[in-house]
């Protein structure tokens, strides 16, 4: 099974510039959450999703719009790239619950310049 | 703030010793999970700890949960080298929709 898939791996912006990191998953979970990972922080929350149509806003939203109208895929948007927004972005999906294990992708490391 | 905070921020052991890390968490939760990441990778599960368990073995792995405390404990016995990755734990607010993750901590195991 593929699992968790993000693309781009890798990407170099400028500021201003807008793009939208994929990401697919193909184990029918209904939850999708979006997370950043900096040195020091942890990940922290983007965006989630409870399933097909439904996202709601983490610990760090502002910069970003996600959308979710399949089950499968959850694409991130970066409107208005910041060097702020250098980080490495991570996609993860789970059946629905906090008691399910999250299923990772590899990341896509996103440098603004 | 974040909800995990783990502790400490990195060890270093040889291999063969034991690792203990903790997680240390502010509000009421229903479910703590446990994670491992390798240098360049996504994280993986390791282990789920529900608010109502005290502690839960997985092979090498020994999870303690002390709610009235609000902290968790990680031991990972008889460490190898394959065992070098960051740590994290994860917490729900007592919601089912919002999973939030500590700073990690960084384990060196030295063969």
């Amino acid at each position: 099974n593929a699992g968790v898939t993000q693309t781009p791996k890798f990407q170099v912006l400028k500021t201003g510039q807008s793009m939208t990191l994929q990401c697919a998953q193909d184990m029918n979970h209904e939850y999708m959450s979006w997370y950043r990972q900096d040195p020091g922080m942890g990940l922290r929350l983007i965006h989630y999703s409870v399933g097909a149509g439904i996202t709601d806003q983490g610990e760090v939203p502002n910069g970003y719009n996600v959308s979710r109208s399949t089950t499968e895929d959850f694409p991130l948007r970066l409107l208005s790239a910041a060097p702020s927004q250098t980080s490495v972005y991570f996609c993860a999906s789970s059946s629905y619950g906090t008691n399910q294990p999250q299923h990772f992708g590899d990341g896509t490391r996103l440098s603004i310049l | 703030s974040q909800q995990g905070e783990e502790d400490p921020q990195a060890l270093s052991i040889q291999e063969g010793e034991n690792a203990t890390m903790n997680c240390s968490y502010k509000t009421s939760i229903n479910n703590l999970q446990w994670y491992r990441q390798n240098s360049g990778r996504g994280l993986v599960h390791l282990i789920l700890i529900r608010s109502n368990e005290r502690e839960k073995h997985s092979g090498r792995l020994r999870v303690t949960l002390d709610t009235s405390k609000k902290s968790s404990s990680l031991l990972i016995t008889a460490s190898r080298a394959a065992d070098t990755a960051s740590y994290f734990c994860a917490t729900d607010k007592a919601s089912y929709d919002k999973v939030i993750f500590g700073p990690g901590t960084s384990l060196s195991v030295i063969p």
